[in-house]
């Protein structure tokens, strides 16, 4: 099993929709938990931490399982600009500190 | 201004040949890294450095070294290069490696012919 799974996609929605991702680890002792963002042939770019409780910014949302060992984010209202690849984080800080990316679910928005 | 900073945006070079690629970020950050991205689109970490010191160093060719003159600049160091080592490469920096954002540098594109 890889440490961290994600379901490459692509998701092909319409404007306006609602989509959902979901990541998951292997790592029960993992510590911090990232969404970013990959625009084609462009470096990747924070879109939001993951916390606990949960957390939301403005159209997305991302929620934290600890039980089940996964990530998810929310995108409501979708729009074309949210055409890209995004790639869930994990960190663990164990006695060797561990950054893993997934390898990243593409989303393309179409008009 | 630029916060991450990679030069040369491409590479093309022949095997065998050894190259570097520099990074500096502005943003007074403690911890730099590079990634790998190989053609699938999988970003994996290659080493970390905080004030200059190695804290992480994954399973990479001993081919590759980095150096870290001071905590704003982390070079990369390729010797031999194979064809295999095609990918694109991005620094990245945060403020303590730990809970903070990581800003990438635009990516170093290399080829290797």
């Amino acid at each position: 099993r890889k440490e961290v799974e994600q379901d490459p996609g692509p998701f092909n929605v319409p404007e306006g929709a609602t989509v959902a991702f979901n990541c998951t680890y292997s790592n029960s002792a993992s510590q911090s938990f990232f969404w970013y963002r990959q625009d084609c042939r462009k470096e990747p770019k924070l879109l939001m931490s993951v916390y606990s409780s949960g957390n939301e910014d403005g159209r997305f949302t991302a929620q934290l399982n600890r039980a089940s060992q996964y990530i998810s984010l929310l995108i409501r209202d979708s729009k074309l600009s949210d055409s890209a690849t995004y790639l869930c984080v994990v960190f663990s800080y164990s006695s060797a500190s561990k950054i893993i990316f997934g390898s990243g679910t593409r989303l393309s928005i179409r008009p | 201004d630029t916060a991450v900073s990679q030069t040369p945006k491409y590479l093309v070079t022949q095997m065998g040949n050894d190259k570097s690629i520099k990074c500096e970020q502005n943003l007074g950050h403690d911890t730099m890294y590079w990634y790998k991205q190989d053609s699938k689109k999988f970003l994996k970490i290659m080493f970390s450095y905080n004030n200059k010191e190695l804290i992480i160093n994954e399973t990479v060719p001993n081919r590759f070294s980095p150096k870290s003159p001071d905590k704003a600049h982390l070079n990369l160091h390729i010797n031999s290069l194979e064809l295999g080592d095609s990918a694109v490469y991005f620094c990245a920096s945060s403020q303590d490696g730990r809970k903070e954002t990581q800003y990438f540098g635009p990516g170093t594109r290399l080829l290797v012919l």
